[in-house]
């Protein structure tokens, strides 16, 4: 059974850093990957989608990188800003006809 | 385009009623949808599949008779939470998805959610 976990759990960092998110799997034989955005309260904002025979994605300020092999991805936030505060969560589809799982996601504050 | 909306955003209700909730592929055939649940500060736990016109299939320790999925259309799929209590308080999510590259589906597009409160 796939399982995704994301780390860090929380983090604040201030306003203009640079930060990685982390997020792992367990089953390689993945379709694709794909990056969320979670406001309190509101439903799901899709931000980067990698298939699985790409390395990475990157849209704006950022970019998501994957490594199936090792059961690894990671989403680079460049510049941060106080408007990036959120939860991230990292969702697997797997090879076969089964549906996204998801990590429990990383909360993020960007303190201005 | 893979625009989902989900109806209503938000209800209260009281112990014991139930509650239909509605997710519509606004500008696409969704030939699978999915709900999710999520708690506070939890990610999102599947709930169920389903097929249009087919039965839906639930993840293990959701009730089927609690929890009644229809997929009666290409667009549309309802959950109705029945004899609601307040345990089932939670954020409701639908995804829906297409048929693509010989697969059923190759990703998901997400409804903005509903809030269901329980008194």
């Amino acid at each position: 059974k796939q399982e995704v976990t994301q780390i860090p759990a929380a983090l604040s960092v201030p306003e203009g850093e640079n930060l990685v998110l982390n997020c792992s799997f367990t089953d390689s034989a993945i379709y694709n990957l794909q990056w969320f955005r979670q406001d309190p309260g509101k439903g799901l904002t899709s931000l980067l989608l990698i298939q699985s025979s790409q390395r990475e994605q990157t849209s704006g300020r950022l970019n998501a990188s994957l490594d199936k092999s090792s059961g690894r991805s990671t989403l680079y936030i460049a510049a941060s800003q106080p408007g990036d505060s959120a939860t991230y969560l990292c969702a697997v589809l797997g090879s076969g006809n089964t549906p996204l799982v998801f990590g429990k996601g990383t909360r993020l504050s960007v303190i201005a | 385009g893979a625009v989902v909306s989900q109806h209503p955003s938000w209800v209260i209700c009281k112990s014991g009623t139930s509650v239909k909730i509605e997710c519509r592929s606004l500008d696409f055939q969704a030939t699978t949808m999915f709900w999710y649940r999520q708690f506070p500060k939890q990610s999102l736990m599947l709930m169920a599949t389903s097929n249009e016109g087919s039965k839906a299939t639930y993840e293990q320790g959701v009730e089927k008779d609690k929890f009644l999925i229809n997929h009666a259309s290409l667009t549309l799929s309802t959950l109705t939470v029945t004899s609601a209590h307040p345990e089932d308080s939670s954020f409701y999510i639908c995804s829906a998805a297409r048929l693509a590259g010989g697969r059923s589906y190759n990703e998901q597009f997400f409804g903005p959610g509903t809030r269901l409160t329980v008194l």
